[in-house]
């Protein structure tokens, strides 16, 4: 099974700011990763695939990167409604796996 | 629009069965994988169960390999999961969500499950 590492657990941003998430994989996943955002009382929404494409009306503020073991998620430009649990998630080999996920939230 | 709705979630004593629903609409559902996923309370997500789109490819998690099964009527646009022999570690709000082949689009509002006597 591939573990997925996301860092920080929690990440402090003042709004306006710009904010970087990272996820690790246990091996190469090339760049079958998504990121997923998930608000409190909210199902998770699918912000980027493919590692670097972002979903249908996803805001340009949300871009992904990288390939194989490490990738980033990075938010430009902090707004009020981007503070949010972040989670990543494998989908190159069974079973599809998620990180434990990165709380940001406002500084 | 897309709409994915669970139903079926309660609470139920340790041992005991449960059936959760997922009524599809919006989207030729049966194109399309589906997946479980549940999160138990202040945790992350963790994937459960998948069936391909006519329902003659199914994998569960090894938590629940024996004790859960997925199937889907796609005359009805339903997804289906049932529980049997549920355990504490089982209580979670249970999501299905609809794979687009690259990520998954869709999720429904979740339906949270008990396990407690």
């Amino acid at each position: 099974e591939i573990v997925l590492t996301q860092s920080p657990a929690t990440l402090s941003v003042s709004p306006g700011a710009r904010a970087t998430l990272s996820c690790r994989a246990s091996q190469s996943v090339s760049s079958f990763l998504a990121w997923y955002q998930q608000k409190p009382g909210q199902a998770p929404r699918l912000l980027i695939y493919g590692a670097s494409t972002r979903d249908t009306g996803i805001p340009a503020r949300f871009s992904g990167s990288g390939s194989g073991t490490e990738f980033t998620l990075t938010i430009s430009s902090l707004q009020s409604e981007d503070f949010a649990v972040y989670y990543c998630q494998q989908y190159n080999n069974w079973p599809y796996t998620f990180g434990q996920g990165t709380k940001l939230e406002i500084k | 629009e897309v709409q994915l709705v669970e139903s079926g979630g309660g609470l139920v004593q340790p041992g005991e069965s449960l059936r959760l629903s997922c009524a599809a609409s919006g989207f030729t559902f049966s194109n399309y994988w589906m997946h479980w996923v549940r999160q138990a309370p202040g945790k992350g997500l963790v994937w459960v169960s998948r069936i391909n789109s006519d329902g003659s490819s199914i994998s569960y998690a090894d938590s629940v390999k024996g004790r859960f099964t997925i199937s889907r009527d796609n005359a009805k646009n339903t997804l289906n999961l049932q529980m049997n022999s549920l355990r504490a570690e089982d209580t979670a709000v249970y999501y299905c969500a609809r794979d687009a082949y690259e990520g998954w689009d869709y999720w429904g509002q979740g339906t949270l499950v008990t396990v407690s006597s």
